[in-house]
């Protein structure tokens, strides 16, 4: 199993640009989280889904969008993209056990937006 | 909203040395979660803890969980080189998956 997978591992964008981050996983998990890194802050979730076509907001949704048309891919799209999106992005994916939702994070999009 | 703060955000040792994270939630807690993050990595599922007062163990780190499920620490007994990185705690206040609240981090640096 390749586990989660995000492309691309880095990007730069321009000011009012929009761009796609992908997201995939094989281990056929129900649930699928965004995140954004930044230095001190802790991840913070912008969007998650709990199944395909089921998607709901996190913490800090806005500037971005999200769908979840099969279990396996969530991309994560940045509509018109900002300086203050300048963050490390994590996408994780999760199942439950018993209760016990353990989450598998991707490897990190880094993205610098000028 | 929901807010779960993490002390210190930076902590120094020597290698042998103990080393505790806290948590602390600003309401009560359905489990909470750790995750250790390794220098320039992502962070990896360590434990959930869920019931009031529970203490779990894996080798040489014990967790806890508060009574009161507001607060909860990692503790490393013995601390080695390969236990350098960032350590979150993550709460949850439902049941459900959504709406995990991390919070900031302990940077742990272990001196040889």
């Amino acid at each position: 199993n390749a586990g989660v997978t995000q492309t691309p591992k880095f990007q730069v964008l321009k000011t009012g640009q929009s761009m796609t981050l992908q997201c995939a996983q094989d281990m056929n998990h129900e649930y699928m989280s965004w995140y954004r890194q930044d230095p001190g802050m802790g991840l913070r979730l912008i969007h998650y889904s709990v199944g395909a076509g089921i998607t709901d907001q996190g913490e800090v949704p806005n500037g971005y969008n999200v769908s979840r048309s099969t279990t396996e891919d969530f991309p994560l799209r940045l509509l018109s993209a900002a300086p203050s999106q300048t963050s490390v992005y994590f996408c994780a994916s999760s199942y439950s056990l018993a209760g016990i939702y353990e989450q598998y994070f991707g490897p990190g999009t880094r993205l610098t937006v000028t | 909203g929901q807010q779960v703060m993490q002390i210190p955000q930076y902590q120094h040792v020597q290698e042998g040395e103990d080393f505790t994270t806290y948590c602390n939630s600003s309401t009560t807690l359905s489990n909470i979660q750790w995750y250790k993050q390794r220098p320039g990595g992502h962070p990896v599922f360590l434990i959930q803890l869920v019931k009031s007062g529970e203490v779990k163990k894996q080798k040489r780190l014990t967790f806890q969980f508060g009574e009161a499920k507001k607060n909860s620490s990692l503790h490393i007994t013995a601390t080695q080189t390969t236990d350098v990185g960032t350590y979150f705690c993550a709460g949850r206040e439902g049941t459900s998956y959504g709406k995990l609240t991390f919070g900031q981090g302990t940077i742990l640096t272990v001196h040889p």
